[in-house]
């Protein structure tokens, strides 16, 4: 079971907006920055979002993420076919001496 | 441009240790002030962060794994390694080694990333 929770699965048409949450606790989400990355099939994870809302280099704009309290939300508008992957949210955790918590992952359905 | 490129065994034996070894190209291990992650992900599952290291040595770990494992760092080499003791089927997965970038303190950073990942390598334990 992971520390951060995602819904498994999320869906839409091309063009959609769809959203993404994740839900924490006080010592990861609610004291710490948010970040998503997206992992297309048979491929490594990528840094999607960091620190909450901020965009790599070469990110679309159309990705977009944002925090509240001990909740993170990953939006995506415009849904195009290629957005077809599994989504995860981390986030550092300092209890325990510290380390770094996943969700469990959302796979997103381009419909 | 950072890549890092996982190597070690793909099969290992039940109660025996996972070995593996990333290596760092395209800048050196010991510029910045980078940790070094190693993380898994089993067959249809979700990411599991194992550690990190600094290139002073400095290590943490996941605290259900803490006590099987160890991360080493090679500064001459450009690597760090991965040794996960007594393992079981429950460590069969695809081990990615990552950087890490982070902000803040560096025992309780307020932002925490992974911004290169290795390409995974897949390690099956089976007898």
């Amino acid at each position: 079971q992971s520390v951060l929770t995602q819904p498994p699965s999320a869906s839409g048409t091309p063009g959609q907006r769809v959203t993404i949450s994740c839900s924490g606790s006080r010592s990861n989400i609610g004291s710490k920055t948010v970040n998503w990355y997206q992992q297309l099939p048979g491929t490594a994870p990528k840094l999607l979002i960091y620190s909450n809302n901020q965009r790599p280099s070469g990110v679309p704009a159309r990705f977009s993420g944002s925090k509240s309290g001990t909740s993170a939300s990953l939006a995506i508008s415009g849904l195009q076919s290629e957005d077809e992957a599994d989504y995860y949210c981390a986030a550092w955790d300092d209890s325990l001496n510290g380390h770094v918590v996943f969700g469990g992952g959302t796979k997103l359905t381009v419909l | 441009q950072v890549q890092l490129q996982e190597s070690g065994p793909g099969l290992v034996k039940p109660s025996q240790t996972l070995s593996l070894t990333c290596t760092v190209s395209g800048g050196s291990i010991s510029s910045g002030s980078y940790y070094w992650s190693w993380i898994r992900q089993p067959a249809g599952k979700g990411l599991e962060w194992i550690g990190r290291i600094y290139t002073s040595g400095s290590t943490n770990y996941n605290p259900s794994l803490k006590s099987r494992v160890t991360i080493s760092v090679d500064t001459s080499k450009n690597q760090f390694s991965l040794k996960l003791r007594s393992v079981t089927a429950a460590d069969t997965a695809l081990y990615y080694c990552a950087r890490d970038q982070w902000s803040g303190s560096s025992h309780n950073p307020t932002s925490y990333y992974f911004d290169y990942w290795g390409q995974g390598t897949l390690v099956t334990v089976s007898s």
